[in-house]
C-alpha cells in the first residue's frame, strides 16, 4: 500500500517570501503521478499542481513549482513570492498510474502568510 | 467544460436518521467518481469510487454505502446514521485523458 507522509503541520512565512512544504512517499509502482492541492478555508480542494513520475523534469505552474526526487521519494512544493491567498491547506497526494486512480494523501500542512 | 456539483453544502441530522448525499459531473461521459471523508484537520479518506453505472467499489467498511444510477451521478447514501460519520465529503471526477481529480465544493454533515 502507498502512504504519503507531510511531517510539517503548520508554516507560516511573510508576504512575498518563498516557501518550500515538504512531502515524501512510499511505493512500489514504477509509474505514478503526484499532486498537490490547496485546500482554502471555503474548503475546496484545488489543484495545484501535478508531476508525473517518468518525467525528470519537475513541474512548474506559475509561482508554483515541484522538486520531484524520486530515488528519495520525496515531492516538495515551492511557493515564490507568497500571496495573502496562498493561506491554505496544502496536500500531496499520490496515485497509481493504473487501474482506477485512487488518490492517496497526506495528512496536510497549514500555511499561513502573514502581511 | 466540466463541471462538479454537490449538494446540499451543510446538513444537520440526528443519529439513526438516513442520509442522501448527491453529485453529478457535467460536460464529460463516463467518468470515473469518487466519495472522499475529511475529518476535521485531517486529511482525506476514499470511502468509495466507481469506474461506471452500477460499478462500486469500497475502501473501507463502514456505516455508508454509495450508488451510481447514472454516467453522471454518484450517491452516498446511510440507512441510519451514526455520530462517526460527521465530517466534511468530497466527491470527485477524474478526467481520464489527463489522470486528474477535480472535486467538488463539499458536503459539512453533522449528525447529533
Amino acid at each position: 500500500a502507498q502512504t504519503v507522509t507531510q511531517s510539517q503541520p503548520e508554516m507560516s512565512v511573510q508576504e512575498a517570501e518563498t516557501v518550500t512544504l515538504s512531502c515524501t512517499y512510499d511505493t512500489s509502482e514504477n509509474n505514478y503521478y503526484l499532486f498537490w492541492y490547496k485546500q482554502p478555508p471555503s474548503r475546496q480542494m484545488i489543484l495545484v499542481i501535478r508531476q508525473e513520475a517518468y518525467k525528470q523534469q519537475n513541474a512548474t505552474e506559475n509561482r508554483f513549482s515541484v522538486n520531484f526526487q524520486k530515488a528519495a521519494k520525496s515531492f516538495s512544493l515551492k511557493i515564490s513570492d507568497s500571496q495573502l491567498g496562498d493561506t491554505a491547506m496544502y496536500f500531496c497526494a499520490f496515485m497509481k498510474a493504473q487501474g482506477a486512480q485512487k488518490l492517496v494523501f497526506g495528512q496536510g500542512t497549514r500555511l499561513t502568510i502573514n502581511p | 467544460s466540466q463541471t462538479i456539483h454537490q449538494w446540499p453544502a451543510t446538513l444537520v441530522q440526528p443519529v439513526g436518521s438516513p442520509l442522501s448525499l448527491e453529485c453529478t459531473v457535467e460536460g464529460t461521459s463516463n467518468p470515473n467518481l469518487y466519495w472522499y471523508r475529511q475529518a476535521a484537520g485531517r486529511g482525506l479518506q476514499l470511502l468509495f469510487y466507481s469506474v461506471g453505472i452500477g460499478q462500486i467499489s469500497s475502501e473501507v467498511p463502514q456505516n455508508l454505502s454509495a450508488s451510481r444510477p447514472q454516467d453522471r451521478q454518484f450517491i452516498l447514501s446511510s440507512k441510519k446514521l451514526l455520530l462517526s460519520d460527521s465530517g466534511f465529503y468530497l466527491c470527485a471526477w477524474e478526467n481520464r485523458d489527463n489522470e486528474k481529480l477535480f472535486f467538488g465544493s463539499g458536503t459539512q454533515l453533522s449528525v447529533l
